[in-house]
């Protein structure tokens, strides 16, 4: 089974761009999460998406959005880039459940962003 | 809150010496626990989980144990290798708030010598 990919692998932009990730996850998984990590602050939830719904957002300002599409595909968004957001996102899928599989999530290998 | 508080690193071993990595947390409600590790470029990778109080996870020669008494679930390997070099992430989420939210701890990076 191939495993969750996320597009591109890099990407440079200037400060008040606007830039969108894309993130395709595992056959069969309905849940979309997504990090971002950096040095500084770790690895910090942004938002879940489950059948094209966001379920839960983290502490990040309204310039960083989300969507789904009903094949379980997710992009997110970043509006007038700030230099602050150059970090790796992850996207990470899971086919949520009770039992012994809760919630274990799978990640890609990340956009690293970079901006200038 | 919904906390995980990891040892801080580097951690820096000879190949074939015992490693263990403290990891501690704190939850308002029933966490499963994760350990996820990343190797250079590349993004995370699930370790080893463990879903209910004494559950031991355990994954190539990784183990740890879901200890609710003392909020912890330290890592641990036997013999560790060069090829265990990455960073290591203590992770949990909880269960009954219907979300996939992972709280990540700050991660523990291993370097292990020849």
């Amino acid at each position: 089974k191939a495993g969750v990919t996320q597009t591109p692998r890099y990407l440079i932009k200037t400060r008040g761009q606007q830039v969108t990730l894309s993130c395709s996850p595992i056959s069969g998984h309905r849940s979309v999460s997504w990090y971002q990590q950096t040095p500084g602050q770790g690895l910090q939830f942004l938002f879940e998406y489950f059948s094209e719904t966001q379920r839960n957002k983290g502490n990040f300002p309204g310039r960083f959005s989300g969507r789904q599409f009903s094949n379980s595909r997710s992009e997110m968004n970043v509006s007038t880039l700030e230099l602050g957001d150059s970090a790796l996102y992850l996207c990470a899928s899971s086919l949520p459940s009770l039992g012994e599989w809760s919630y274990e999530q799978y990640f890609g290998p990340g956009t690293r962003l970079t901006v200038t | 809150g919904n906390s995980v508080t990891q040892m801080e690193g580097p951690v820096t071993l000879s190949e074939e010496a015992f490693l263990t990595i403290n990891c501690t947390y704190t939850a308002t409600g029933y966490p499963s626990l994760f350990w996820y590790v990343q190797y250079p470029g590349e993004g995370l990778q699930l370790l080893l989980k463990a879903t209910k109080a004494d559950d031991k996870g355990s994954n190539k020669g990784f183990e740890a144990t879901y200890r609710k008494e003392t909020t912890s679930f330290h890592l641990e390997k036997g013999s560790v290798q060069v090829s265990d070099s990455a960073v290591y992430f203590c992770a949990l989420t909880i269960v009954s708030s219907n979300t996939g939210k992972l709280i990540f701890g700050q991660g523990t990076t291993l370097q292990v010598k020849p």
